[in-house]
């Protein structure tokens, strides 16, 4: 069975420093990884998908992933953190064992940006 | 750009009450989903639709129930409210044939109903 865990609840950076929200999942078949991030009362929003081909990842807003099938992660990073990147963001793995479109979520991590 | 709009943005209601959550996409998209959201526990699966009256469980929808009349619109809804279904729901739609969807392909959401049961 297909699972996600994000190794942070919370993770607090300053303004221009590097982001690093963990990712470590479980799949017995080839995955397809998603990060989204969601905003303070707004939707989920996709910020990037990882789907079999390069395994770096990039995605919105200067945020990449790299997959690495070794190590069953996929973490999520950015080189300088801006305010606005304060958010909720969510690991996401799709249950590659049937063809539902299920999607698993890890817990969440919230991302502090300090000034 | 694709839009999924959800009836309300906040609901209280009583315990024991029948509460309906509406929610509609405009892109004409076959698959459609609900959730909820806790603290701590992420996103969870109540139940999914691949087309018109077509429903499937979820990993959670106990006290759930859905209706899919038209296929821009699903429904949730709640038989008898109680004070821990108190949370966020959120729908979303992604693209797909009955038969199959991708796992590649991206579910778009709503911005959620922040539903408290008192």
């Amino acid at each position: 069975a297909q699972s996600v865990t994000q190794l942070d609840s919370h993770v607090s950076v300053s303004e221009g420093t590097p982001v690093l929200l963990r990712c470590n999942y479980s799949s017995s078949y080839s995955p397809s990884l998603f990060w989204y991030v969601q905003h303070p009362n707004k939707g989920l929003q996709l910020l990037l998908k990882y789907t079999s081909a390069a395994t770096l990842v990039k995605g919105i807003n200067g945020f990449e992933a790299e997959f690495k099938k070794s190590e069953t992660s996929f973490h999520l990073t950015k080189p300088s953190a801006h305010m606005s990147d304060a958010a909720e963001y969510f690991c996401v793995v799709s249950d590659g064992s049937s063809n539902t479109g299920k999607l698993i979520f890890g817990q969440g991590t919230t991302l502090q940006v300090k000034p | 750009d694709v839009k999924v709009t959800q009836s309300s943005r906040y609901l209280v209601k009583r315990t024991g009450e029948k509460v309906f959550l509406e929610c509609v996409q405009d892109m004409d998209h076959e698959n459609m989903f609900w959730y909820r959201q806790d603290p701590g526990l992420g996103l969870r699966l109540i139940y999914f639709s691949y087309d018109v009256k077509m429903k499937e469980k979820g990993d959670i929808p106990e006290g759930y129930s859905v209706s899919r009349e038209k296929k821009e619109r699903f429904s949730l809804i709640l038989e008898s409210a109680s004070t821990n279904q108190t949370s966020m729901y959120l729908c979303a739609s992604c693209p797909g044939t009955l038969s199959y969807i991708l796992p590649t392909y991206e579910q778009y959401f709503g911005p959620g109903t922040r539903l408290t049961v008192t």
